[in-house]
């Protein structure tokens, strides 16, 4: 069974400072990592992929990959009462070189930013 | 900016009954997932679907699921006959092509209710 293990928090922090949020993934076949954000109620939103080692940023968001410890994270930076939702990690395994896009979620990470 | 709809936003039904959900991908995009989220869970992947045919299914997807593109813009899940264990949001994805380097986009999903 391939898992994606998410600290489901909730994560608590001031507006302004970093947040960060971590996904572990059990299957080193793994290829492709995508961070997608869900306000209560509504469907998942990306905000992230990510799929070599390594940082990388769009804005506020900076994605860390690291394959070796089958770990990826994600940054946030000078939070917002606005970023409060729940972050989910997903992962795509490639199962013998073949893939089809589906995509295996964490349970997700609630985050709170408060005032 | 293009997005992936889906109609109707909510659907309650009996149990036993037939529903059909509906969804709008991205018009340029050519791999089509649905997936599934009971209230408090994990989003579950049920199907991906390429090329007018099935890729990939999950244990989910057993025969009382069905997929498909009736036209060149709709893509539709059908459950033949409900439980009330199917009671939970439909997310309808889309990729601009399959295999785990694509990011999905998902439309705002489907409550279905079965009571």
């Amino acid at each position: 069974q391939k898992e994606v293990e998410q600290n489901s928090g909730p994560l608590s922090v001031p507006e302004g400072a970093i947040a960060s949020l971590n996904c572990t993934y059990s299957d080193r076949g793994s290829q492709s990592f995508f961070w997608y954000r869900q306000y209560s109620g509504k469907s998942p939103e990306l905000i992230m992929s990510i799929y070599s080692n390594g940082d990388k940023e769009d804005g506020r968001f900076t994605a860390q990959l690291n394959k070796a410890s089958q770990y990826v994270s994600l940054l946030i930076r000078d939070s917002q009462p606005s970023d409060s939702a729940t972050y989910l990690c997903a992962v795509n395994y490639h199962a013998g070189g073949t893939s089809y896009g589906k995509l295996t979620f964490g349970q997700g990470t609630i985050l709170t930013v408060h005032p | 900016e293009p997005e992936v709809t889906q109609t109707p936003s909510h659907q309650v039904t009996q149990m036993g009954q037939e529903v059909i959900l509906r969804c709008v991908p991205i018009s340029n995009h050519l791999y089509f997932y649905w997936y599934r989220q009971i209230l408090g869970q994990k989003v579950e992947f049920l199907v991906s679907f390429y090329n007018n045919e099935i890729s990939e299914k999950s244990e989910i997807f057993d025969d009382q699921f069905s997929v498909e593109r009736p036209d060149g813009s709709n893509f539709t899940l059908k459950i033949r006959s409900t439980k009330l264990e199917d009671s939970a949001m439909y997310f309808c994805a889309s990729s601009e092509w399959g295999g785990g380097g694509y990011e999905q986009y998902f439309g705002p999903g489907t409550r279905l209710t079965v009571t």
